[in-house]
């Protein structure tokens, strides 16, 4: 049974460039959750969505970044315009409803 | 608004010593807190996790605590390896689905 699946690992971009980051959960899992890690700092929940909805959108930045996770095909985490500080690792978790979240590798986004 | 905090931000131990790893949150009204276990460039694995009508969970070596009163919680790493080295973070989940974490605890044990 296959984890949570990112993609891709790393990911560099210029800045003003968009950023587009994938994420398929585990098997039976219809929960999805972003969270970004900056560098030396711990987790922060970003957005969590059910297919096809946004449920908890209140740690995503109010520009420039959007989730989705539609009926087929993994969860996106998009981001337009990307500047220096979007620099981070994000990691997808899925769940089948509550706990556990079960969390990927991550993506580590570079913009220089 | 749920803070948690984890203290110390690193620590060095011999191989074999018995170790506490503290983690403290500022909201009582906590659902459950997990504990997890990062290795360099990977993602999180989950350790352990603790209802908040539960006071501990065991899991080989591993032993976690919750006091919801002080809010707090230890994680307990018995006769510590080599292969225990990595960051190990605490988050808390209170009503809504997401988990607050704190900034880990960076574990090195030295064989």
């Amino acid at each position: 049974n296959a984890g949570v699946m990112q993609n891709p690992r790393h990911l560099v971009r210029r800045r003003g460039q968009e950023a587009r980051l994938r994420c398929s959960p585990m098997k039976g899992h219809s929960h999805v959750y972003w969270y970004r890690q900056l560098p030396e700092e711990g987790l922060k929940f970003m957005v969590y969505l059910q297919k096809e909805n946004i449920i908890d959108e209140s740690g995503m930045p109010k520009e420039r970044f959007s989730a989705e996770f539609p009926k087929e095909g993994p969860s996106i985490l998009r981001i337009q315009q990307v500047v220096r500080g979007d620099s981070a690792a994000y990691f997808c978790a899925s769940s089948p409803g509550g706990e556990p979240q079960h969390f990927g590798d991550g993506t580590r986004l570079s913009i220089l | 608004k749920q803070e948690v905090t984890q203290i110390p931000a690193a620590l060095s131990v011999p191989e074999g010593e018995n170790l506490v790893l503290n983690c403290s949150f500022t909201d009582s009204a906590i659902y459950n807190l997990q504990w997890f276990r990062q290795d360099p460039g990977k993602g999180l694995t989950s350790l352990l996790l603790i209802q908040s009508s539960q006071r501990e969970q065991t899991s080989g070596r591993l032993n976690a605590s919750l006091d919801k009163s002080s809010g707090r919680s230890t994680l307990y790493i018995a006769a510590s390896q080599p292969g225990d080295s990595a960051t190990y973070l605490c988050a808390g989940r209170g009503g809504s689905e997401k988990l607050v974490f704190g900034k880990g605890t960076k574990l090195t044990v030295n064989p």
